[in-house]
């Protein structure tokens, strides 16, 4: 298995600009996670999935951040307008949701200017 | 609130050291917990997991250890070596109330080992 697929790898925009950021999970592993990680605050949970369906979303900072999970192997996290405080490395993980253990893929560092 | 702690928060030793790494965790209401290595400017990378009926699991050099009720993990590392530097976190999947589990990280420990 290739693991989780994050992309892009690295994401530069300007300020206002919408950003998508994208997700493959693992085949099979039915809860999917997205995280930020900054130095201040270090990795936060921003909304997970179970079987496609989002269930905590509380870690959303804004309701400029909106995430879809249309099928069981894709997912999409996006910033509609974009902050400078946006820039951070966002962190794409996925589970089986009995018990397994997390697999984080390689994440996407923004950069908003 | 799940918090979680780990000391130290930076560690510096020679190569070929035994060391141990510690976490400590507020709710023992847990399912597993995992320790993954981060490397500057990378993914994180599971290291072993530890269901919570478990009290240790080995890989290599790594054996991390589980006491629930205490709500304490110990990471240890035989015989370090400078590949081994890096920042080490340990994270818990804790039981929220009203159902569902959450993932929640430590602070992090940041390893250096030196030739």
């Amino acid at each position: 298995d290739a693991g989780v697929i994050q992309s892009p790898r690295h994401e530069v925009t300007e300020m206002g600009q919408e950003v998508t950021l994208r997700c493959k999970p693992i085949s099979g592993h039915n809860s999917l996670f997205w995280y930020r990680q900054t130095m201040m605050r270090g990795l936060e949970l921003l909304i997970y999935f179970n079987n496609n369906v989002p269930i905590d979303d509380s870690g959303m900072p804004e309701d400029r951040f909106s995430a879809k999970m249309p099928n069981a192997s894709f997912s999409t996290l996006k910033i509609q307008p974009s902050e400078p405080r946006d820039s951070a490395v966002y962190f794409c993980a996925s589970r089986i949701l009995q018990g397994g253990g997390y697999t984080f893929g390689s994440g996407t560092r923004l950069t908003v200017v | 609130k799940q918090e979680v702690t780990q000391i130290p928060a930076a560690l510096s030793v020679p190569e070929g050291e035994n060391l141990v790494l510690n976490c400590s965790f507020t709710d023992s209401a847990i399912y597993n917990l995992q320790w993954f290595r981060q490397d500057p400017g990378k993914g994180l990378t599971s290291l072993l997991l530890i269901q919570s009926s478990q009290r240790e699991q080995t890989s290599g050099r790594l054996n991390a250890s589980l006491d629930k009720s205490s709500g304490r993990s110990t990471l240890y590392i035989a015989a370090s070596q400078p590949g081994d530097s890096a920042t080490y976190l340990c994270a818990v999947v804790h039981i929220l109330t009203g159902g569902g589990n959450k993932l929640t990280f430590g602070t992090g420990t940041q390893l250096k080992v030196e030739l």
